[in-house]
């Protein structure tokens, strides 16, 4: 069972670099969302999807983009990289109220 | 933004202790979750506790969402290693789910 999957695990962005996260998931679940992890602050929500085609800004969306072009892929952009974009990203979907998370993202931004 | 505020934020103790984290907002969930998150790893859930007052086992730990649906706590009775990880209160709200900062737990064998 692959779940919910993300690509890269990890990477190492130079400032001013772009770059794209994958993610991809095999439920068929119609919620998708983007969160980054960083130490004493838990999980805050980037930006989410409540079906294909469709995106919306969560806590923290400056600075990143988002598509949602099929509805098994989620993908999460960043147009210029900052270090204080260093972080740990957790791609999610979600049925009846339940989360499924990926292997996250660990990002490094220099 | 619906705070969730855990505590404590880290916790370290020896096999075979009992210990208690919490989850407390200001505000009112309609449900509150508990994921664990082992390192390397993205969340998993645990339970969910929907019932203000609401009690619930999943074998040594034990879930209490609070009456005024406002907090909720995860007590472990006799920690073994494996329940090291990091802890996670959540409240679904809407199309949105809303994570507590995270309880940070090591079981010393």
């Amino acid at each position: 069972n692959a779940g919910v999957t993300q690509t890269p695990k990890f990477r190492v962005l130079k400032t001013g670099q772009s770059m794209t996260l994958l993610c991809a998931q095999d439920m068929n679940h119609e919620y998708m969302y983007w969160y980054r992890q960083d130490p004493g602050m838990g999980l805050r929500l980037i930006h989410y999807s409540v079906g294909e085609g469709t995106t919306a800004k969560g806590e923290v969306p400056d600075g990143y983009n988002v598509s949602r072009l099929k509805k098994q892929n989620f993908l999460l952009g960043l147009e210029s990289a900052a270090p204080s974009q260093t972080s740990v990203y957790f791609c999610a979907s979600s049925y009846s109220r339940v989360a499924f998370f990926g292997q996250g993202t660990r990002l490094t931004v220099v | 933004t619906q705070l969730l505020e855990q505590s404590p934020q880290f916790l370290s103790i020896q096999e075979g202790e009992n210990l208690t984290v919490y989850c407390n907002s200001s505000s009112v969930f309609s449900s509150l979750q508990w994921y664990r998150q082992e390192p390397g790893e993205g969340p998993v859930l645990l339970v969910t506790v929907v019932t203000g007052g609401e009690v619930k086992k999943l074998k040594r730990l034990t879930f209490q969402f609070g009456d005024a649906r406002k907090d909720s706590s995860l007590h472990i009775t006799a920690a073994q290693p494996g329940d090291t990880g990091l802890y996670l209160c959540a409240g679904p709200t809407g199309n949105q789910f809303y994570f507590g900062t995270g309880t940070s737990l090591t079981v010393i064998p």
